[in-house]
């Protein structure tokens, strides 16, 4: 069964502090990766889409690396700040079908 | 502004009725989902559409129904069928159909009264 596991389920950091949320994936044929932020009671906004020939993606302070061959990505988030507080998802999709697999989420919150 | 709509953002059920969440996008794309959030779950899948007058079912597709009539429209009903229809619904759109970013839309909150 394809499933897509995140750890830590929360997290509480101080702000500043370089940060790791881990994204763990049981079929590592994967087609590519997208990770999501999500806000309360709002939809999620993709922040990094990692294609399966791609190792990493960057934008501004985020990172987003790919390990096929482990099943695993992780996304990095640098100087963290209060307002990176929120549900970072992933989810993956496989080659020939539409379906995402989403994880359950890592819930952030920066302290001021 | 390009993006997706989602109409209403609460709606209440009540038993035995059927209700009709809203998505319209117009960023062109020709693939929509309709995912359903539980709260400590992941999204699940409910239905999708690769292209006008085209919809497969998702994982969770019981008790709902959808219509894909026009490229920038998916509403997705939620039918008396559907026991346990409190959650929040997601709508989301992609280009180029498995290997683009998915954009959401701002979620329903569907309760039953």
């Amino acid at each position: 069964k394809q499933e897509v596991t995140q750890i830590p389920a929360a997290l509480s950091v101080p702000e500043g502090e370089n940060l790791v949320l881990n994204c763990s994936f049981t079929d590592s044929a994967i087609y590519n990766l997208q990770w999501f932020r999500q806000d309360p009671g709002k939809g999620l906004t993709s922040l990094l889409l990692i294609q399966s020939s791609q190792r990493e993606q960057t934008s501004g302070r985020l990172n987003a690396s790919l390990d096929k061959s482990s099943g695993r990505s992780t996304l990095y988030i640098a100087a963290s700040q209060p307002g990176d507080s929120a549900t970072y998802l992933c989810a993956v999709t496989y080659s020939g079908t539409y379906k995402y697999i989403f994880g359950t989420g890592t819930r952030l919150k920066v302290l001021a | 502004d390009g993006g997706i709509t989602q109409s209403p953002k609460y709606l209440f059920r009540k038993e035995g009725q059927n209700v009709t969440l809203s998505c319209e996008q117009n960023l062109n794309h020709d693939a929509m989902y309709w995912y359903r959030q539980d709260p400590g779950q992941g999204l699940r899948l409910i239905y999708y559409s690769q292209i006008v007058n085209d919809f497969q079912k998702g994982d969770i597709a019981e008790g709902y129904s959808v219509s894909r009539e026009k490229k920038e429209s998916f509403p997705l009903t939620v039918t008396s069928a559907q026991k346990n229809p409190t959650a929040f619904y997601l709508c989301a759109s992609q280009y180029g159909g498995g290997s683009g970013k998915l954009f959401f839309g701002s979620g329903t909150q569907l309760s039953v009264l």
